[in-house]
């Protein structure tokens, strides 16, 4: 049974300390990894896809890397609106769309 | 700027009710999906739709139907909500090809069941 574990559930930091979060993945021939962001009393916001392990996405202060096992979001100096909650998904089936299973997410909360 | 719209932002039902949840999209996407999300067990796939009338079940279909009649229209029906059906519930959009799991969302139906 593919498997996402994302860690820690929760990640306190203050403003400008830089931290990683993790995304584990167990599953039977990955097609993507997807990261999202969800803030509080909304849908999820697609942030990055990143398909083959070695593979770098980069967005303002954000960074995504995958390995064949897991994948991490870099947060570099956070602001307190980077806070929120990010989710990562993997792909795992033959037909794109249709086959997305989510980890449980990581709640960032960043202070100024 | 709204591009996937949920009717219904919060809903209290009482067991046994019929409950209608509706979204729309106005991007002409292909793709529809409903998503539940529940703490600490993140989003699970409901239904899906790849085009008007086509239905496909994801990983928790029992206690659920869908109706998309139009592109831009995607049902979820409760026939007789339960109260392990208290839920957020998120719509979301794509388009079909390499742009398919670059999902949209709405913003959710929060749905308690009494």
């Amino acid at each position: 049974e593919d498997q996402v574990t994302q860690s820690p559930e929760a990640l306190r930091l203050q403003e400008g300390e830089s931290s990683s979060l993790n995304c584990s993945y167990t599953v039977s021939g990955l097609r993507g990894l997807f990261w999202y962001r969800q803030d509080p009393g909304k849908g999820p916001e697609f942030l990055f896809t990143l398909y083959s392990a070695g593979e770098e996405k980069e967005k303002e202060r954000l960074k995504a890397t995958l390995t064949k096992k897991e994948s991490f979001l870099h947060i570099t100096a956070p602001k307190p609106e980077d806070s929120a909650t990010y989710l990562c998904a993997v792909q795992n089936g033959p037909n794109a769309g249709n086959m997305l299973t989510f980890g449980g997410g990581t709640r960032l909360m960043v202070k100024p | 700027d709204v591009k996937v719209t949920q009717s219904s932002r919060y809903l209290v039902k009482r067991t046994g009710e019929k409950v209608f949840l509706e979204c729309v999209q106005d991007m002409d996407h292909e793709n529809m999906f409903w998503y539940r999300q529940d703490p600490g067990l993140g989003l699970r796939l409901i239904y899906f739709s790849y085009d008007v009338k086509m239905k496909e079940k994801g990983d928790i279909p029992e206690g659920y139907s869908v109706s998309r009649e139009k592109k831009e229209r995607f049902s979820l029906i409760l026939e007789s909500a339960s109260t392990n059906q208290t839920s957020m519930y998120l719509c979301a959009s794509s388009l079909v090809g390499s742009g398919a799991n670059v999902l949209t969302f709405g913003a959710g139906s929060r749905l308690t069941v009494l």
